[in-house]
C-alpha cells in the first residue's frame, strides 16, 4: 500500500527559532501533498496544498510568511515554521494524493504526523 | 465553501454490537468524493471507506458500508459486529471532484467499543 512518512514524530522547539517538518512519499509519486493542522481533541483543518514545482495554495487565514512549504521533488514536500511561538504548538499532518481527481481514483494517504511543542 | 457536519460527539456500543454514524454536507458540486477516516490514539489517519458521489451503489469494505444519500447529502457509516480495535475517532471527510483539492473533515464521533 501507499506510505507516507514524515519526519521527525515529535519536535521541541524554542519560541522565536524555526523548525522543519519533512513529508515524504515512500512508494509513490505524489505530484500534490496537503499539509493540516490538527489542535487536541478538535478535527483536522487543511492549511495548504503543495504542488511540485509550484507555489503553494495556502487557505484563509493561514500566514504563508509563518508556513513555508517547499516540494522540490515527487517525493517530498518540506513545511517549515518560521518564528514559531507557543501558540504555533499543535499536531501537524501531511497527506499525498494518489491518482488523479476528476471522475478518476482519487485517494489520500496521510502520514504518521508531527507534534510540535514550542516553549 | 463544503462543509461537513459530525452531530455526534461520542458514541459507545457494546461489542460485536452494530454502530452507526452519521455525517451531512454541504456542497453545491455535483461531482465530489466522500470519506470516512479513522484516526486511533496513535493519530494515524486511516481511510476506512469511500464514495463517489456519482457512483449511486453504497460502498462496502468488509464490515463498514456507507448510506449515501445524495439529495439528502448525507453520508452515514454503519460499523457491523463492532470488535475493540474499532474504537478511535472517526471523521467525515469530502473532496471536490473537479481539481486536486484538500479534504475537508467534520469535528469527528469518538467511538468507544466496551467489552
Amino acid at each position: 500500500g501507499a506510505v507516507v512518512s514524515q519526519h521527525p514524530s515529535w519536535v521541541i522547539c524554542k519560541s522565536g527559532t524555526s523548525v522543519k517538518i519533512e513529508c515524504r512519499s515512500l512508494d509513490f509519486q505524489a505530484t500534490t501533498m496537503f499539509w493540516y493542522r490538527q489542535f487536541p481533541k478538535q478535527s483536522l483543518m487543511l492549511m495548504a496544498t503543495s504542488n511540485e514545482g509550484s507555489k503553494a495554495t495556502y487557505e484563509q487565514g493561514v500566514e504563508k510568511d509563518k508556513f513555508l512549504i517547499n516540494h522540490a521533488s515527487l517525493t517530498l514536500s518540506t513545511l517549515t515554521v518560521t518564528s514559531a511561538h507557543p501558540e504555533d504548538s499543535s499536531f501537524y499532518i501531511c497527506s499525498a494524493e494518489i491518482g488523479t481527481s476528476g471522475r478518476g481514483s482519487y485517494e489520500q494517504y496521510f502520514g504518521p504526523g508531527t507534534r510540535l511543542t514550542v516553549t | 465553501a463544503q462543509t461537513v457536519t459530525q452531530s455526534q460527539p461520542e458514541m459507545s456500543v457494546q461489542e460485536a454490537e452494530t454502530v452507526t454514524l452519521s455525517c451531512t454536507y454541504d456542497t453545491s458540486e455535483n461531482n465530489y468524493y466522500l470519506f470516512w477516516y479513522k484516526q486511533p490514539p496513535s493519530r494515524q489517519m486511516i481511510l476506512v471507506i469511500r464514495q463517489e458521489a456519482y457512483k449511486q451503489q453504497n460502498a462496502t469494505e468488509n464490515r463498514f458500508s456507507v448510506n449515501f444519500q445524495k439529495a439528502a447529502k448525507s453520508f452515514s457509516l454503519k460499523i457491523s459486529d463492532s470488535q475493540l480495535g474499532d474504537t478511535a475517532m472517526y471523521f467525515c471527510a469530502f473532496a471536490s471532484g473537479g481539481g486536486a483539492d484538500g479534504l475537508t473533515f467534520g469535528k469527528g464521533t469518538h467511538l468507544i467499543i466496551q467489552p
